[in-house]
C-alpha cells in the first residue's frame, strides 16, 4: 500500500511569488490534514479535510494560504504571495476515520524556502 | 487545553546503552498519546500510541512508553540504542476540542555515539 506522498520535496522561491504544494493521501482515507513546522518551532496544525469539505481550518495563518481538495482525493496548498516567514516544512497526513486517538499517517513533507 | 512538553531538546547516548526521552502532557481528561519519529529527510513515522488500554505500550524497533497518569508523563524508552535510532522524536497528544487535531511537542533530537 502506497503511503502519503507530497510534491515537491523541496521548493525555493522568492518573496512575493506563488507556490503550490500537493499531497496525495493513502487511498481510501477520507481525512486529510496539513501541518507545518517553521524554523525552530513546533509542528502546528493548519487544517483538516473530510473528503472535499474543510472540517477545521482554524490553524491557517492568514488569507495568503488556500487549501483545496477537489473531488476528495489529493489536496493542494497554495501560498500567494509567499513571505519570508512561510519558510519551513509542510507536512500532509491522512487517516481513514475522524475520531480521537486515530493514527494519522504522514508524508515526507515539502521543504519550502522563501528568499 | 491540551499540551505536551518534551523536556530535552537533545539527548546523546552511546550505542548499546538505554534511551530515555521524556514527555509530560497536560490534559483535563485522559488523552491519547503518540510518539512519532522523523529520520533525516524522511516523513514522520508512528512509533507507538496509547489510547486508554494498557499503560505500557510497545512500539516498533524495540521502543516502549509508559503512561503514568499520576505523573502526567509518557516517557519513551529503549533498552539498547542502535546507530539507526538517531533521529528526531515527537511526543504528541490528541486534542479534546477537536477529534481531528493532534498537538506536537517541540521534539527531541537523539544522537548515538559509536
Amino acid at each position: 500500500e502506497a503511503g502519503v506522498t507530497q510534491f515537491p520535496s523541496h521548493s525555493v522561491i522568492e518573496k512575493g511569488q506563488t507556490v503550490t504544494l500537493r499531497c496525495d493521501p493513502i487511498s481510501g482515507h477520507d481525512n486529510l490534514y496539513w501541518y507545518r513546522r517553521v524554523m525552530g518551532k513546533e509542528i502546528k496544525f493548519l487544517l483538516h479535510f473530510v473528503k472535499e469539505s474543510k472540517q477545521d481550518e482554524s490553524g491557517m495563518p492568514n488569507n495568503r494560504f488556500l487549501a483545496e481538495r477537489t473531488g476528495g482525493t489529493y489536496s493542494t496548498l497554495k501560498v500567494q504571495p509567499a513571505e519570508l516567514e512561510d519558510s519551513g516544512v509542510y507536512f500532509c497526513a491522512s487517516s481513514p476515520y475522524m475520531q480521537e486517538g486515530e493514527t494519522q499517517y504522514f508524508g515526507p513533507g515539502t521543504r519550502l524556502l522563501v528568499l | 487545553a491540551q499540551s505536551v512538553t518534551q523536556l530535552d531538546s537533545h539527548v546523546s547516548v552511546s550505542e548499546g546503552t538505554p534511551v530515555l526521552l521524556r514527555c509530560n502532557y497536560s490534559s483535563s481528561y485522559s488523552p491519547s498519546l503518540f510518539w512519532y519519529v522523523q529520520h533525516p529527510n524522511k516523513g514522520l513515522q508512528l512509533l507507538l500510541k496509547y489510547t486508554s488500554a494498557a499503560t505500557l505500550v510497545k512500539g516498533i524497533n524495540g521502543f516502549e512508553a509508559e503512561f503514568k497518569k499520576s505523573e502526567t508523563s509518557f516517557h519513551l524508552t529503549k533498552p539498547s540504542a542502535h546507530m539507526s535510532d538517531a533521529a528526531e522524536y515527537f511526543c504528541v497528544v490528541s486534542s479534546y476540542s477537536s477529534a481531528s487535531k493532534i498537538i506536537f511537542g517541540s521534539g527531541t533530537r537523539l544522537s548515538i555515539r559509536p
